[in-house]
């Protein structure tokens, strides 16, 4: 089946600095990858949808600025939280799409997520 | 309203229960539904999807697609102690787009 890997699992940063989260689609092309992000004994909230080759299309109130995505390659998406303070400590979690599933599937394949703690 | 509600619980069974977990929803638009499950600090795996009004099994889990009610549930039968994990509900309007999760309710199932 399809495997998404996403590394680092777990990173520890200084207030300030940039941390830079990468979702790999190990054996499936996606063109499309998106990035949620998840509190503690909350729901998986959208944070932008990872368009190959194009600008990343964020949701409403997530600063782009912030949380810049770069999808360089079918297989590649990456999330970098720039000047990160301790309110952007979270899990991160990105998912994609297998593109060779049958027509009317939407089935997303996720990552085992990244915890961000900035300190 | 939020667009997808789901009691968050906790829920606690002993092992053997039949579990029922539900989710409503407010947008008529949503063709596709599903259920994942996620283990504490681990990414979601899927383990049923559903497309339109139906039901749908698999082994111990069985899927419900009520449109009409807006509703949708997962039957676990023969609950195990390694089904203990959070179950989110999930759902889109088209195939290839992103997915509205529902906060997830988190079961623990007592040996």
């Amino acid at each position: 089946g399809a495997v998404v890997s996403q590394h680092p699992s777990r990173v520890i940063c200084k207030s300030g600095t940039s941390v830079k989260i990468e979702c790999r689609s190990l054996d499936f092309q996606a063109t499309t990858m998106f990035w949620y992000r998840q509190f503690p004994k909350k729901s998986l909230m959208l944070m932008a949808t990872s368009n190959e080759g194009s600008k990343a299309t964020y949701e409403q109130g997530v600063e782009k600025d912030k949380f810049l995505i770069n999808h360089a390659s079918l297989t590649l998406s990456t999330l970098t939280v720039t000047s990160a303070h301790p309110e952007d400590s979270s899990f991160y979690i990105c998912s994609a799409r297998d593109q060779g599933t049958s027509s009317g599937a939407n089935v997303l394949t996720f990552g085992a997520g990244s915890r961000l703690t900035v300190l | 309203q939020k667009e997808v509600e789901q009691d968050p619980g906790p829920l606690s069974v002993p092992e053997g229960a039949i579990v029922s977990l539900n989710c409503t929803y407010s947008n008529s638009a949503f063709q596709y539904f599903m259920w994942y499950r996620q283990y504490s600090r681990k990414g979601p795996e899927l383990l049923m999807y559903t497309y339109s009004s139906g039901n749908k099994e698999d082994g111990r889990f069985t899927a419900q697609v009520d449109k009409s009610s807006k509703y949708i549930s997962l039957f676990i039968r023969d609950s195990q102690p390694s089904d203990s994990a959070t179950y989110l509900c999930a759902m889109s309007t088209q195939a290839g787009t992103a997915l509205i999760f529902g906060k997830g309710t988190t079961l623990s199932v007592s040996s």
